[in-house]
């Protein structure tokens, strides 16, 4: 079963507006994880963050995390149109050995 | 360079053979997954294995196979048990448990199409 479930499922914004996507989760876990993909090609991490940590910024990514709510955010700001793909969010729960992903937020950055 | 391959991009079966998916990876890595991925669908689970000779079945194993000989190499065998192959693969590795070796690094896929 899917453990994250991004929202929203898909977005459209114009280049230079800042994307927020969502996701939430059901167990505990040890950490979060972002990814990006292109269509047609594999997953590229973004960003990581544990779950004792409740924002962490990359460049023109912030992620934040709020462990009593489930849930986590991934801001893209200054959005340009090559940020155009699916982001997944990604959890390993602390009681697994696996990781599973979310169905994934679609973005297309207009130019 | 270092990294993870699988092969072939693209692959074609007619119902009724097992076809076997290649990933390499060369990074030294002790866990391996694969996932399987529909069109505009995230990612499921199939197999992973986080040591050589041993392998877990993820959420949807029914139909698939897989062997973990060697650290380098995690080959997925679609059988003909698996109603619905058709679909895009997904190979990753990953360092390890616990600290900060938690990312995934991913193939970039084999597309099977049954025939």
């Amino acid at each position: 079963s899917q453990q994250g479930e991004e929202d929203p499922q898909a977005l459209s914004i114009q280049e230079g507006e800042n994307a927020t996507m969502n996701c939430s989760y059901k167990t505990s876990i040890n950490n979060l994880q972002w990814y990006r993909q292109n269509s047609g090609r594999g997953l590229v991490h973004l960003i990581l963050i544990r779950s004792n940590e409740r924002e962490k910024h990359s460049g023109r990514l912030r992620v934040t995390l709020d462990t009593s709510k489930k849930s986590s955010s991934l801001l893209i700001t200054a959005s340009r149109a090559a940020d155009t793909a699916s982001y997944f969010c990604a959890t390993d729960a602390d009681n697994n050995n696996d990781m599973r992903f979310g169905a994934g937020t679609r973005l297309t950055v207009k130019p | 360079d270092g990294g993870i391959t699988q092969s072939p991009k693209y692959l074609f079966r007619k119902e009724g053979q097992n076809v076997t998916l290649s990933c390499e990876q060369n990074l030294n890595h002790d866990a391996m997954y694969w996932y399987r991925q529909d069109p505009g669908q995230g990612l499921r689970l199939i197999y992973y294995s986080q040591i050589v000779n041993d392998f877990q079945k993820g959420d949807i194993a029914e139909g698939y196979s897989v062997s973990r000989e060697k650290k380098e190499s995690f080959p997925l065998t679609v059988t003909s048990a698996q109603k619905n192959p058709t679909a895009f693969y997904l190979c990753a590795s990953m360092l390890g448990w616990g600290g900060s070796y938690n990312e995934q690094f991913f193939g970039p896929g084999t597309r099977l199409t049954v025939l």
